[in-house]
């Protein structure tokens, strides 16, 4: 298996901007999280999903942040409009079940300029 | 509420040395408790993970944690440090499962020859 895929692995953008981050889970896996790994913060949970549906969503810092998994194989975190706070490492990662262990993906680092 | 603290965010060792990095939690459940490992520019690997069954729980890469329920510790180890372990390490809690985890801020450990 090719593991948990993300794209882009970079992403630089301009204050303002929208901004679409692309996860793959692996194959079979029903639970899938994203997280935002900062220096000042470290790294926070922000939402995760069960079967394609969001379970918890306490993490997400503002509206502005939203995500999707319109499919048991794709999920998408989005920033609308983008700012120079957001700058962080965004990680996907999914796990087969409530008591099976998360594997990550390699990240997505977006700096918002 | 349910916390982890890394202590020290940096240790140094000798290759060879043994490795000890600390990590103390606050849970007001039985926790589940785990060590992942973060190499340069990827994501998080899990070393090891503590789920009730055994306290002394052995892990990959040589890497071991023991709990102790007395001292609310789960502190990683490994007798002889290699080149290749360094790299940074979180401790994570586990809240009631595998999914909603809080990791703590994260030691880096560096080796020198």
């Amino acid at each position: 298996d090719a593991g948990v895929i993300q794209s882009p692995r970079h992403e630089v953008t301009e204050m303002g901007q929208e901004v679409t981050l692309r996860c793959k889970p692996i194959s079979g896996h029903d639970y899938l999280f994203w997280y935002r790994q900062t220096m000042m913060r470290g790294l926070e949970l922000l939402i995760y999903f069960n079967n394609n549906v969001p379970i918890d969503d306490s993490g997400m810092p503002e509206d502005r942040f939203s995500a999707k998994m319109p499919n048991a194989s794709f999920s998408t975190l989005k920033i609308q409009p983008s700012e120079p706070r957001d700058s962080a490492v965004y990680f996907c990662a999914s796990s087969g079940s409530s008591y099976n262990e998360q594997f990550f993906g390699p990240g997505t680092r977006l700096t918002v300029l | 509420a349910q916390s982890v603290t890394q202590l020290g965010s940096h240790v140094s060792v000798s290759e060879g040395a043994l490795v000890l990095l600390r990590c103390n939690y606050s849970s007001s459940v039985p926790p589940y408790l785990f060590w992942y490992v973060q190499y340069p520019n990827q994501g998080l690997q899990l070393l090891l993970k503590y789920t009730s069954a055994a306290t002394l729980v052995k892990g990959i890469n040589g890497f071991e944690a023991e709990f102790k329920k007395s001292e609310t510790s789960f502190h990683l180890t490994k007798p002889s440090a290699h080149m290749s372990d360094a790299a940074e390490y979180f401790c994570a809690l586990g809240n009631g499962g595998y999914n909603k985890l809080i990791f703590g801020a994260g030691t880096r450990l560096a080796v020198h020859p």
